[in-house]
């Protein structure tokens, strides 16, 4: 089936310890971008993407890294775990085209606890 | 800048009562509007969008106006199911800024 697909889907860390959460899509979709949801506080972005070898900062990318070689994949690195990164994490695209009537697709998530 | 504000929860309604989930948004121009679901344990689903002002978008017995005037988007249904248990997101598609969710609980 079509859509966003994140890996692992739980996880739990030590700090300090660095790991990976990958994501991948299959619609050729340009827009990717990462968002962590922690509860009262909606979803927020980390980091975006408008195209293979393209990224930018969101609202709250310190302590997270990403690069886009290629337009399936939008890795979201964190190279030294640290317990205000417990969240959960959501990776999602969109065509650039007709953002405004396709809206965004989501993955099913990856919940990060870092002890 | 723009931002989205979201009736805060969590709300619980027994079945078959009328829901409001209020949403009011502030933003520079006149941006797509959309209100995504989030079912227990899932990622977040499109449930409707309005993309103008005066636009009513509908889905599963949802419906939402967009209002310039008062510049919200309040998600409204006539008789929730259990089932409707979720959090809700009003999101602004402009910069695809999020309200804080409200979570729903249906009881039978």
């Amino acid at each position: 089936n079509a859509g966003v697909t994140q890996t692992p889907k739980f996880q739990v860390l030590k700090t300090g310890q660095s790991m990976t959460l990958q994501c991948a899509q299959d619609m050729n979709h340009e827009y990717m971008s990462w968002y962590r949801q922690d509860p009262g506080m909606g979803l927020r972005l980390i980091h975006y993407s408008v195209g293979a070898g393209i990224t930018d900062q969101g609202e709250v990318p310190n302590g997270y890294n990403v690069s886009r070689s290629t337009t399936e994949d939008f890795p979201l690195r964190l190279l030294s775990a640290a317990p205000s990164q417990t969240s959960v994490y959501f990776c999602a695209s969109r065509n650039r085209v007709s953002p405004l009537n396709y809206g965004y697709t989501f993955g099913s998530g990856t919940r990060l606890t870092v002890v | 800048g723009d931002s989205v504000t979201q009736m805060e929860g969590p709300v619980t309604l027994s079945e078959e009562a009328f829901l409001t989930i209020n949403c009011t948004y502030t933003a520079t121009g006149y941006p797509s509007l959309f209100w995504y679901v989030q079912y227990p344990g899932e990622g977040l689903q499109l449930l409707l969008k309005a993309t103008k002002a005066d636009d009513k978008g509908s889905n599963k017995g949802f419906e939402a106006t967009y209002r310039k005037e008062t510049t919200s988007f309040h998600l409204e249904k006539g008789s929730v199911q259990v089932s409707d248990s979720a959090v809700y997101f009003c999101v602004s598609a402009q910069k695809l800024v999020f309200g804080q969710g409200t979570r729903l609980t249906i009881n039978p």
